[in-house]
């Protein structure tokens, strides 16, 4: 089955320091990436879009500037929190969907395991 | 715009006994999908079902069971004989009809934490 795989599982780090967060599809191309954001006890919120070689969609309130994405091939795209600060401490949560070769695959979204951000 | 509502926040039951989860959606789409997602302690989601505005049969799979009410935009799942392993959060999340461009969204439920008691 299609696996999307993130790094780190868990990081802590300090306030006002950058963490980069990567998603990947280990098995089947996504031009289509999502990161959504949870907070403890809470459902999951998309954060943005992420498109292969293009610029990723933000969803309104999400700031632009702070959460960087960059998803610059088929099978990753990564995430960088800047300046972090504890209220950016979340759980962080890529999705990919397989789109296959030339939109062969089957569509559907599959999520990686997660990253707990806390910064201290 | 998409909304879905899960009323029932926490719901424990004595193992063994059934379980019916709500899920009620609002879409102005006439094709759309639903989702029922698990979310374990680990906090990894496990896909549960997809299932498409058109299908209105209901779906068993071992002990789960979805009931899609397109009259009443409810998608219920129902946990029959529940164990100890059931204990998570389940969501139901809701898309618009998957383009071959691929950058429908998914909105989620809020969810309902379910404590299986042995």
């Amino acid at each position: 089955g299609a696996v999307v795989s993130q790094h780190p599982s868990w990081v802590i780090c300090k306030s006002g320091t950058s963490v980069k967060i990567e998603c990947r599809s280990l098995d089947f191309q996504a031009t289509t990436m999502f990161w959504y954001r949870q907070f403890p006890k809470q459902s999951l919120m998309l954060m943005a879009t992420s498109n292969e070689g293009s610029k990723a969609t933000y969803e309104q309130g999400v700031e632009k500037d702070k959460f960087l994405i960059n998803h610059a091939s088929l099978t990753l795209s990564t995430l960088t929190v800047t300046s972090a600060h504890p209220e950016d401490s979340s759980f962080y949560i890529c999705s990919a969907r397989d789109w296959g070769l030339s939109g062969t695959g089957s569509y559907e979204q599959y999520f990686g395991p997660g990253t707990r951000l806390t910064v201290t | 715009a998409q909304k879905v509502t899960q009323a029932q926040t926490e719901i424990s039951v004595v193992e063994k006994e059934d379980v019916t989860l709500d899920c009620v959606y609002e879409t102005r789409d006439t094709t759309y999908y639903l989702f029922w997602y698990k979310q374990p302690p680990s906090g990894e989601l496990v896909f549960l079902i997809r299932r498409n505005s058109f299908d209105e049969q209901n779906e068993i799979s071992g002990r789960y069971s979805w009931n899609f009410q397109k009259s009443t935009s409810s998608f219920n799942f129902t946990i029959t004989a529940s164990q100890v392993v059931d204990s998570a959060v389940y969501f139901c999340a809701l898309s618009e009809e998957i383009s071959n461009f691929g950058n429908e969204k998914l909105t989620f439920g809020t969810g309902t934490r379910l404590t299986i008691i042995p």
